[in-house]
């Protein structure tokens, strides 16, 4: 199995609170890992990945950050959320060649 | 750079009806992988179809199937017999094993079907 556990579904946080989404897999380990957003009515846009534990890439500098403390650990989060980081999050992980995407989580910054 | 372009925001089919979407890419890589994912209201992200690059006949899933053009780099999904279930985003996405399979999709196709 390639399950991502993905939580929360739904979110809402006022400016400037911050944040934490966690995103678990199971299967194989050493997984790749990635962050997604979509805006509403927008593609999706990579934020960041992870090739192994401690190791993240941003594809787009802005006021998310990423982690990963273990194998099958990935959290995204903001010291500060502005209104612009509302938006669709999905974590996914590649597998072959191929994806296995999370349920994804709803955020509202309101 | 590796970018997936999908001229299509909208499109629209009477069920049972057939349906193709568009999707073009751009690529200096000679092994890669093509995807459609549909997304519905629920926002989960499903593989519909996947096509190797190194193989020349077209990958078919039930109704769905595509028309790859490699020398085109064009990479379109046909819908046959559309369902009501078919109503959603469909993305088209690129991987390659080069790029550590960092998948690289396109902005979207949103498919509504007629009853």
């Amino acid at each position: 199995s390639q399950t991502i556990h993905q939580w929360p579904a739904t979110l809402v946080q006022p400016v400037g609170s911050p944040l934490s989404l966690e995103c678990t897999v199971e299967g194989t380990s050493n997984p790749n890992l990635y962050w997604y957003r979509q805006a509403a009515g927008r593609g999706l846009q990579l934020l960041f990945y992870s090739v192994g534990i401690g190791q993240i890439s941003s594809e787009v500098p802005q006021n998310l950050s990423a982690s990963r403390p273990q194998d099958r650990q990935f959290i995204l989060s903001s010291k500060k959320l502005l209104l612009s980081d509302s938006g669709f999050y999905l974590c996914a992980r590649s597998y072959g060649p191929g994806y296995t995407f999370g349920s994804g989580t709803r955020l509202t910054v309101v | 750079a590796q970018t997936v372009t999908q001229s299509q925001p909208e499109m629209s089919v009477q069920e049972a009806e057939t349906v193709t979407l568009s999707c073009t890419y751009d690529t200096s890589e000679s092994d890669y992988y093509l995807f459609w994912y549909k997304q519905p209201p629920s926002r989960q992200m499903i593989l519909v179809i996947r096509q190797e690059a190194y193989k020349q006949q077209n990958a078919t899933e039930n109704r769905f199937s595509v028309n790859f053009q490699k020398a085109a780099k064009s990479f379109s999904l046909k819908i046959s017999d559309s369902q009501l279930g078919d109503a959603a985003m469909y993305f088209c996405a690129y991987a390659s094993p080069n790029t550590g399979n960092q998948f690289y999709f396109g902005t979207g196709t949103s498919l509504t079907v007629i009853p």
